[in-house]
C-alpha cells in the first residue's frame, strides 16, 4: 500500500514569489492535514482537509491556503514569500471519520528554501 | 490550549540500555496519542498510537505507556541500537471538532555503538 507522497521534495523561491505543494494521501484515506516545521518553532498545524472541506485551520496568515480535490489529494499555496516561510512542509493522512482510530501517516515533506 | 512537552530534550545512552522517553500535555480530553520517529531531514514514522480509552500499546521493542488522568505518557525503548538514534515527537489529537495535532518539541536520542 503506498504512503504519503509529497511533491516536490525540495523547493527554492525567491522573496515576493508564491508556490504551490501537492500531497497525495493513503489511498481510501479522506483527512489530509499540514504542519510546517522550523527549528525556532518545531511543528505548527496550519490546516486540515475532509471531503474537500477545510475543517480546521491554524494561527497563520491568510498567504497560506489550501484545497483538497475530489480525489483526497491536496494542495498548499503559501503566496508573496517571505524568508521566514522557509521549513519543511509535511502532510499527514488519516482515515479520520466519527469511529476511525485516527492514526496519522506523513509524507517526507517538502523543503522549501525562500531566498 | 493545550500544550505537550517532552523530557528530556536530548538523550545519550550507549547501546543495549533500555531508555524512557517522557511525555505531558495539559488537558486530558485528548481523542488519542501518537508516538513518531523522524530521522534528520525526513519525514515524521508512526511509532505508536495509543487511543484515549487505552493504557499501553506495544509494537516490538516499544512500548507506550498513556495516563490521562494525569496528563502523562512514556515512550520506553528496550535494548536500544544505534539505528534507534533519531529524534522522537509526541503528539496528541485534541476530541471534539478541532482534530489536529499538537507536538512537543521532541526528544533527540543518540545511541552509541
Amino acid at each position: 500500500k503506498a504512503g504519503v507522497t509529497q511533491t516536490p521534495r525540495y523547493l527554492i523561491k525567491t522573496r515576493g514569489q508564491q508556490v504551490t505543494l501537492s500531497c497525495s494521501p493513503i489511498s481510501g484515506h479522506r483527512s489530509v492535514s499540514w504542519y510546517q516545521q522550523t527549528p525556532g518553532q518545531g511543528l505548527q498545524f496550519l490546516f486540515e482537509y475532509f471531503s474537500e472541506t477545510q475543517r480546521n485551520k491554524g494561527n497563520f496568515p491568510g498567504r497560506f491556503s489550501g484545497r483538497q480535490f475530489s480525489n483526497s489529494r491536496s494542495e498548499m499555496n503559501v503566496s508573496t514569500l517571505e524568508l521566514g516561510d522557509s521549513a519543511l512542509y509535511l502532510c499527514a493522512s488519516s482515515g479520520l471519520t466519527g469511529g476511525g482510530s485516527a492514526e496519522a501517516f506523513f509524507g517526507q515533506g517538502t523543503r522549501l528554501t525562500v531566498v | 490550549k493545550q500544550e505537550v512537552t517532552q523530557i528530556p530534550a536530548a538523550l545519550s545512552v550507549p547501546e543495549g540500555e533500555n531508555l524512557v522517553l517522557n511525555c505531558s500535555f495539559t488537558d486530558s480530553a485528548i481523542y488519542n496519542l501518537q508516538w513518531f520517529r523522524q530521522d534528520p531531514g525526513k519525514g515524521l514514522t508512526s511509532l505508536l498510537l495509543i487511543q484515549s480509552s487505552q493504557r499501553e500499546q506495544t509494537s516490538g521493542r516499544l512500548n507506550a505507556s498513556l495516563d490521562k488522568s494525569s496528563g502523562r505518557s512514556t515512550l520506553y525503548i528496550a535494548a536500544s541500537q544505534p539505528g534507534d538514534s533519531a529524534t522522537y515527537l509526541c503528539a496528541v489529537r485534541a476530541s471534539g471538532s478541532a482534530r489536529q495535532l499538537t507536538f512537543g518539541s521532541g526528544t533527540q536520542l543518540t545511541v552509541l555503538p
